[in-house]
Formats: C-alpha cells, structure tokens, sequence
C-alpha cells in the first residue's frame, strides 16, 4: 500500500529558530497537500505543491516540492509562538487522500 | 458561511451500543470522508464518498459504516463501538476528488467504555 513517511515526529524550537519538516512517498506523486493543526483545534489547509521542483512562499513559510515529486519539505523562519501545532503533509493516492503521522511543533518562548 | 458540522463534539458510551456521527456540509462539495486522529498515527482514512450514493473503504475501515444518501450529509455509524475505537474523529469534505482542499469539521471526540 501506499506509504507517507514525515519527519520529525515532535520537534522543540527556541522562538526565533527555524523548523523543517519532511515528507517522503513510496511513490511519485501528482501533487502535496500541507495542513496545520493548532492544538485542539481541527486541520486547516495551507498549501498545495503540483509541479516539480516548485517553491511557495507564505511570510515565514517556504514550502517546496522535490524535482522527483516524491518529497517535500516546510521550512519556518523564525518561528513565533502562534506557530504551535502539528503539521501534517497530505498524498492523493488513488481516490483517497493520505497523510503523514504530522510534525508537532512546540516553541519556547 | 461554508463550513462542515460534526455532531456531537464530545461522547462517551459503552461497548456495543451502536451510534451515528453526524456530518454535514454546506459547500456543495461532492467528496468526503471520514478521519480517525490517534497520537502518532496522524489522520487516517476511515471511509470516502465520491458522490451521492458512492462510498468506498479507506485505510482503515473495520468497524465502521457510512452512507450517501444527499450530497450534503455523510453520517459515520458504529454498530458495535469497542474500546479500540475511542478517537478523534475528523469528518471532511472536498469540490472533487482530486486536487482540491479538504476542510474539516471541529471534529468528535469518542470514548469507548
């Protein structure tokens, strides 16, 4: 079956560190979805990744999408502390949506 | 305001008792499904409709039934809830089934005694 691997699993930052998550498919892929989940709340969507190779930006979030679309990355500069959550990549496979075990992000303030 | 609606938000029963999680969204979208948010596990997919009258099993789908009888409603029915269920579950709907961004409802927490 499909596989959806995101790393790390929690991460601890200092404000004004950077955060990175991954993401990495089994297989190559038509587009990635990005999601953020603020604690207790429920995921809202960020982003969505199509073409090789492609770089979005929003303010401190840069998300890119490998040259194989096989992989992607979130990276946050500087991180603030309204950045608290978890944040999940999403892979369509089929007719299903599928995603990874999520990145959850605290930050020291 | 377009927004998907879970019912209820919280509960608690008891092994065997059969219950309905209520769906509902008012954006017209023709895909939607069901989640289930364990620590660790992230979001997985329990059951998915592609259009009224369509459903189809997800990753994780023992257990659990759905069905499609409007466009906008997708109720999730335990017939038989057992402890391994107690989760969070996320209901979500989507435009099309590929592609497009899923927005979720504020999500059911279930305890199974």
């Amino acid at each position: 079956g499909q596989q959806v691997m995101q790393i790390p699993q929690y991460q601890h930052v200092q404000e004004g560190e950077d955060f990175t998550t991954y993401c990495n498919s089994s297989t190559t892929l038509s587009n990635i979805q990005w999601y953020k989940q603020r604690p207790g709340g429920h995921p809202v969507f960020l982003i969505q990744l199509v073409k090789s190779g492609e770089v979005k930006k929003q303010k401190r979030l840069t998300f890119q999408f490998g040259e194989a679309k096989k992989n992607s990355s979130l990276h946050i500069t500087a991180t603030q502390t309204t950045d608290v959550g978890t944040y999940f990549c999403a892979m369509e496979y089929g007719n299903k949506l599928v995603f990874g075990a999520g990145t959850i992000l605290r930050v020291k303030s | 305001e377009a927004q998907v609606t879970q019912n209820p938000r919280y509960l608690i029963t008891v092994t065997g008792k059969k219950l309905t999680v209520t769906c509902s969204q008012n954006m017209n979208h023709e895909y939607m499904s069901w989640y289930r948010q364990d620590p660790g596990l992230g979001l997985r997919q329990i059951y998915y409709s592609m259009n009224v009258e369509v459903t189809d099993k997800g990753d994780v789908p023992e257990g659990y039934k759905v069905s499609r009888k409007e466009k906008r409603n997708f109720p999730l029915i335990l017939e038989s809830p057992s402890p391994n269920q107690t989760s969070l579950y996320f209901c979500a709907s989507s435009f099309s089934r590929l592609g497009t961004e899923a927005f979720f409802g504020q999500g059911t927490r279930l305890t199974v005694v």
